[in-house]
């Protein structure tokens, strides 16, 4: 079975610009959680989408937002880039919505703001 | 929201020996903890996990203990190998599939 896929695995963008990533979960799975990862901050969770609604946001500015289309693909955008935004971008897929189940981690997306 | 700690930053062990990786959460509606286990380049890849009925859990070399009461939970790998050398995270959820993660603890194990 194919694992969670990520594109693109590395983006460079500057600043004020906006960027589009991509998350295709694990066939079956309904669940997509996004998470920024960096150095100083770790791994934090942006937000959750389950049968195209998100369901649960993190502590992040609008300018990060996000989808989920019928097939369960996920698409995250960041608006007007800021240099802070430069991250390992992390995408989780799990099967079931109502329980905490395993979340398996695609390989993420390197994003660097210059 | 919850908040979780995680000790030590990083760990450097002999081949062999005992590795041990502790973490505190915040929150007393936290339910599941799991561990992950983070190669260079790779995303974060499930280890072990608990839940908060259980105590106690163990898969071959590695096992987590969980203390409700105190809100801690521990990583215990035994007969370290050079392929456990990796970044671990803990994490805690109280549900709807939001983690919240740990800093993270660099282990190097030494041949």
């Amino acid at each position: 079975k194919a694992g969670v896929t990520q594109t693109p695995r590395y983006l460079i963008k500057t600043r004020g610009q906006q960027v589009t990533l991509s998350c295709s979960p694990i066939s079956g799975h309904r669940s997509v959680s996004w998470y920024q990862q960096t150095p100083g901050q770790g791994l934090q969770f942006l937000f959750e989408y389950f049968s195209e609604t998100q369901r649960n946001k993190g502590n992040f500015p609008g300018r990060f937002s996000g989808r989920q289309f019928s097939n369960s693909r996920s698409e995250m955008n960041v608006s007007t880039l800021e240099l802070g935004d430069s991250a390992l971008y992390l995408c989780a897929s799990s099967f079931s919505g109502s329980a905490v189940d395993e979340q398996f981690f695609g390989p993420g997306t390197r994003l660097t703001v210059l | 929201g919850e908040n979780v700690e995680q000790h030590p930053s990083t760990l450097s062990v002999q081949e062999g020996d005992s590795a041990v990786i502790k973490c505190t959460y915040s929150d007393s509606a936290s339910n599941y903890f799991p561990w992950y286990k983070q190669e260079l380049g790779k995303g974060p890849q499930l280890i072990i996990d608990i839940r908060s009925n259980v105590g106690e859990k163990k898969d071959q070399r590695i096992a987590v203990t969980l203390n409700k009461t105190a809100k801690h939970f521990s990583l215990h790998i035994t007969e370290t190998q050079p392929e456990d050398s990796a970044v671990y995270f803990c994490a805690a959820s109280r549900g709807g599939n939001q983690f919240y993660f740990g800093t993270g603890t660099s282990l190097t194990v030494i041949p």
